[in-house]
């Protein structure tokens, strides 16, 4: 299976921060690379796919790039409903998600 | 509106079974992949299994593989996890999602489930 790691685990920042995570895979997805915000309690919810296209009703604050093995999700300005944990997942082959990035207040 | 609603979670022995079920409503549900994610507690996500629209084409993680079987009722617009042979080690928040196309792999998973909580405990 391919691994995929993220970088950092946790991450304190504040409202109107700029953030960026990075995930980083073991061998090329190409762009087969989405990302996730999840909140205890609630769905996990799609902000990006296909490394860098947005989904539909996430805002413009939230970019992604990379393709091959290295990829940025992108927070310019952190807004208060922004800290969750980040997930970074290949659909390459068998799917598989990075560990998870912890942002904080 | 897209809804993912998941049933069947509980407390089980240890090699025991549960067959967990996902009703779905606000899509053309026998278009899409559908797959099963679970949350182990204080860990992260991990992708379990998916099956395509047909029920052609379906997936499992190594974890589970023999141990768990994935299934659809394209009329009855459900999902369902079979799972045996069940360890401590699967306690989890299992959460269906549908997928945005047609396969198994390079997709995104675009609706999820609030999940439901499955204990294996003696």
């Amino acid at each position: 299976d391919i691994q995929l790691t993220q970088s950092p685990t946790s991450l304190s920042s504040s409202v109107g921060d700029r953030v960026t995570i990075t995930c980083r895979a073991s061998q090329s997805v190409a762009t087969y690379l989405n990302w996730y915000q999840h909140k205890t309690g609630k769905a996990p919810k799609l902000l990006i796919f296909g490394a860098v296209i947005l989904q539909s009703g996430v805002p413009s604050r939230f970019s992604g790039s990379g393709s091959g093995t290295d990829f940025t999700l992108s927070i310019s300005s952190l807004q208060p409903d922004d800290f969750a944990t980040y997930y970074c997942q290949q659909t390459y082959n068998t799917p598989t998600f990075g560990q998870g990035t912890r942002l904080e207040i | 509106e897209v809804q993912l609603v998941e049933s069947g979670g509980g407390l089980v022995q240890p090699g025991g079974s549960l067959r967990l079920s996902c009703a779905a409503s606000g899509f053309t549900f026998d278009t899409n992949v559908m797959h099963w994610v679970r949350q182990i507690p204080g860990k992260g996500l991990e992708w379990i299994s998916g099956m395509t629209w047909n029920s052609g084409g379906l997936g499992y993680a190594d974890s589970v593989r023999g141990r768990f079987t994935i299934s659809r009722d394209n009329v009855k617009k459900s999902l369902f996890l079979q799972m045996d042979r069940l360890r401590t080690e699967d306690t989890a928040v299992y959460y269906c999602a549908k997928g945005m196309g047609v396969g198994l792999v390079e997709d995104a998973l675009d609706a999820w489930g609030q999940g439901t909580m499955v204990t294996v405990s003696s």
